[in-house]
């Protein structure tokens, strides 16, 4: 199975604050990598798919980079409705896997 | 709109056996990869099992030969057969379309106790 690590676990930022989360993969996964936002007792929303394709309605300050084994999140400017639990996925592969998440806190 | 309402979850004992169903709206099951996918209460996301439009199946090796994937057509219906459960599988249980995942249900939470 393809393991997908992310980095860091919990991060913690103010208002305004550039993020970047990082997802790498355990082997290739070319660009099949989708990115997910998660609040409290809420299913997950999607926000990026083929590692940086903005899905339609997600805000501009999210973007996705990457290819291979090595891909990144960035929030440009961090709002109050982001803070959340990101997690990435990859698609590649069976079994899907996905990244054991990412924590934004208020800092 | 694309809408999906799962349902069938509850309390089970290990050994049991339990039926989800996902209910689907504005969008054909048939023709589309639809996925279960799970949380563990306080944990992170695990991929379940996927049924392509064309009828073929995958699975985690976590719930091969003990979940089955299906869907009823004329329904609109997405279905998770779950057998042999263990405390293991507790967890919410989401229904969700596409490759990748893009839109998902509510879940529903299923809990395997004695």
């Amino acid at each position: 199975d393809i393991q997908m690590t992310q980095t860091p676990s919990t991060l913690s930022a103010s208002v305004g604050d550039r993020v970047t989360i990082t997802c790498r993969a355990s082997q290739s996964i070319s660009s099949w990598l989708a990115w997910y936002q998660q609040k409290p007792g809420k299913a997950p929303k999607f926000l990026i798919y083929k590692a940086s394709s903005l899905e339609s309605g997600v805000p501009s300050r999210f973007s996705g980079s990457g290819s291979g084994t090595e891909f990144t999140l960035t929030i440009s400017s961090l709002q109050p409705d982001d803070f959340a639990t990101y997690y990435c996925q990859q698609y590649n592969t069976y079994p899907w896997t996905f990244g054991q998440g990412t924590k934004v806190e208020i800092k | 709109e694309v809408q999906l309402v799962e349902s069938g979850g509850g309390l089970v004992q290990p050994g049991g056996s339990l039926r989800l169903s996902c209910a689907a709206s504005g969008f054909t099951v048939s023709a589309n990869y639809m996925s279960w996918v799970r949380q563990a209460p306080g944990k992170g996301l695990e991929w379940v099992s996927v049924l392509y439009s064309g009828g073929s199946t995958y699975y985690a090796d976590s719930v091969k030969g003990r979940f089955t994937i299906s869907r009823d057509n004329s329904k609109n219906t997405l279905h998770l057969q779950m057998d042999s459960l263990r405390a293991e599988d507790t967890a919410v249980y989401y229904c969700a379309r596409g490759r990748p995942t893009d839109y998902w249900g509510q879940g529903t939470l299923v809990t395997v106790s004695s």
